[in-house]
């Protein structure tokens, strides 16, 4: 079975500090590649999407992802973090009629 | 003009009860899902439809029944409920690309369902 893997469950870090959020996927035909943030009490915003084209994809809120294709990861990179980016962060894959949501990491952020 | 709307955001109810989450949509997509979120933030995914055809029916007890009149809405009905069925019960929707796949599904704002 298809599956996507969050190894972080919880990444504290520094405000002003960057992060890096890590997700695998296991797949061998072409996907969708997403991810979303889901903020204290609310619903799944969707930070940005890897559809084709180039591989590194930005986001909303200055997020970013670099798309590889070797290593089926997506991985989720922001320079410089703030308070207000504490959420929880879902990685999401979709291929055929399947779409497939990680288990989510707690960013923490830290002053 | 909210995309995803659910209603209601809050319900507490007894154990036992029968009771029900609205879900509608106003973009236009073919397809809609129910999602349930546990204490941990674990999504699983219970059910889509496309088109009202139900798609995706995951192992849910069948005391889960969802009911899509429309394209737009897609309606979530517990029966006797228990107190494991309180979580945050999410509706999103998407529309399908007949190319590969499925494109980013928007979600609602979510049900939070407690059981006492």
């Amino acid at each position: 079975a298809q599956s996507v893997t969050q190894l972080d469950s919880q990444v504290p870090v520094f405000e002003e500090a960057p992060v890096e959020l890590r997700c695998n996927y296991s797949s061998s035909v072409s996907v969708y590649l997403f991810w979303y943030v889901q903020y204290p009490n609310q619903g799944l915003q969707l930070l940005l999407k890897y559809l084709s084209g180039s591989t590194l994809v930005k986001g909303i809120n200055g997020f970013e992802a670099e798309f590889n294709k070797s290593q089926t990861s997506f991985h989720l990179r922001k320079p410089s973090v703030h308070i207000s980016d504490t959420a929880e962060y879902f990685c999401a894959v979709t291929y055929g009629q399947n779409f497939v949501f990680g288990p989510g990491t707690r960013l923490s952020v830290l002053p | 003009d909210t995309a995803v709307s659910q209603t209601p955001k809050y319900l507490v109810t007894q154990m036992g009860n029968d009771k029900s989450i609205k879900c509608e949509q106003n973009l236009g997509h073919d397809t809609m899902y129910w999602y349930k979120q546990d204490s941990k933030k674990f999504l699983k995914i219970m059910f889509s439809y496309n088109n009202k055809e139900l798609i995706i029916n995951e192992t849910v007890p069948n005391r889960f029944s969802p009911k899509s009149p429309d394209k737009a809405h897609l309606n979530l009905h517990i029966n006797s409920l228990e107190l494991g069925d309180s979580a945050v019960y999410f509706c999103a929707s998407s529309q399908r690309d007949w190319g590969q796949g499925y494109n980013e599904q928007f979600f609602g704002p979510g049900t939070r369902l407690t059981v006492l």
